[in-house]
């Protein structure tokens, strides 16, 4: 069964450094989001991509966080600084066609910043 | 932007008992979606809702779109302890692209 691809699944860094994590969706999705979750809330949406474009990130911090989906395919989120308050699950879902298909998600990036 | 939310934020039932949780949107949705996560996993999806009224279910699950299509319950009968996890409905933004989850339902079922 297809699935959704995220690398590394947890990740300890120190605050001001830079973080980047990975996400490679079911093939042949369009639409491929980024989402944060801190424990005991939902998922936060940050950026949505379709195909390459970014259709959706007015929740992305823009003056630390960036996206890119270059070729339409897999996708990079990074974080730089990271501060104490970006600790959380970072996931990444994919979906055939944006809000009215289902998504799937990845197992995630737990992100800790000490 | 659009928000759902939903109701209660937590549940605690014995085994055998049922479970409701509810989700209401300040707009009118294109569809609604339900998605369970078990404690340390990820969102997997359960349902999608898309006509006024439907209801639909999935063996002692029950889920429901109301007429008005702004909001949305699942009702789980004789919960079991592979029911317990965190229950969020997703709907559409108003932008029409973004898919934006509530809060969720955390259920904790004890035997």
């Amino acid at each position: 069964e297809a699935e959704v691809a995220q690398s590394p699944r947890y990740k300890i860094t120190e605050k001001s450094q830079a973080v980047a994590f990975w996400c490679d969706p079911i093939s042949g999705h369009a639409t491929l989001y980024w989402y944060r979750q801190i424990l005991g809330q939902g998922p936060e949406l940050l950026v949505q991509f379709q195909d390459e474009s970014v259709v959706d990130d007015s929740q992305l911090p823009k003056d630390r966080f960036s996206a890119e989906r270059l070729k339409g395919v897999d996708s990079t989120l990074k974080i730089q600084p990271a501060e104490l308050g970006d600790s959380a699950m970072y996931l990444c879902a994919s979906s055939l066609r944006a809000a009215n298909t289902e998504a799937f998600f990845g197992q995630g990036t737990r992100l800790t910043v000490v | 932007g659009q928000q759902v939310m939903q109701i209660p934020q937590y549940q605690h039932v014995q085994e055998g008992e049922d479970f409701t949780t509810y989700c209401n949107s300040s707009t009118t949705l294109s569809n609604i979606q339900w998605y369970k996560q078990r404690p340390g996993g990820h969102p997997v999806f359960l349902i999608q809702l898309v006509k006024s009224g439907e209801v639909k279910k999935q063996k002692r699950l029950t889920f429901q779109f109301g007429e008005a299509k702004k909001n949305s319950s699942l009702h789980i009968t004789a919960t079991q302890t592979t029911d317990v996890g965190t229950y969020f409905c997703a709907g559409p933004a108003s932008s029409g692209y973004a898919l934006n989850f509530g809060k969720g339902t955390s259920l904790l079922v004890t035997p």
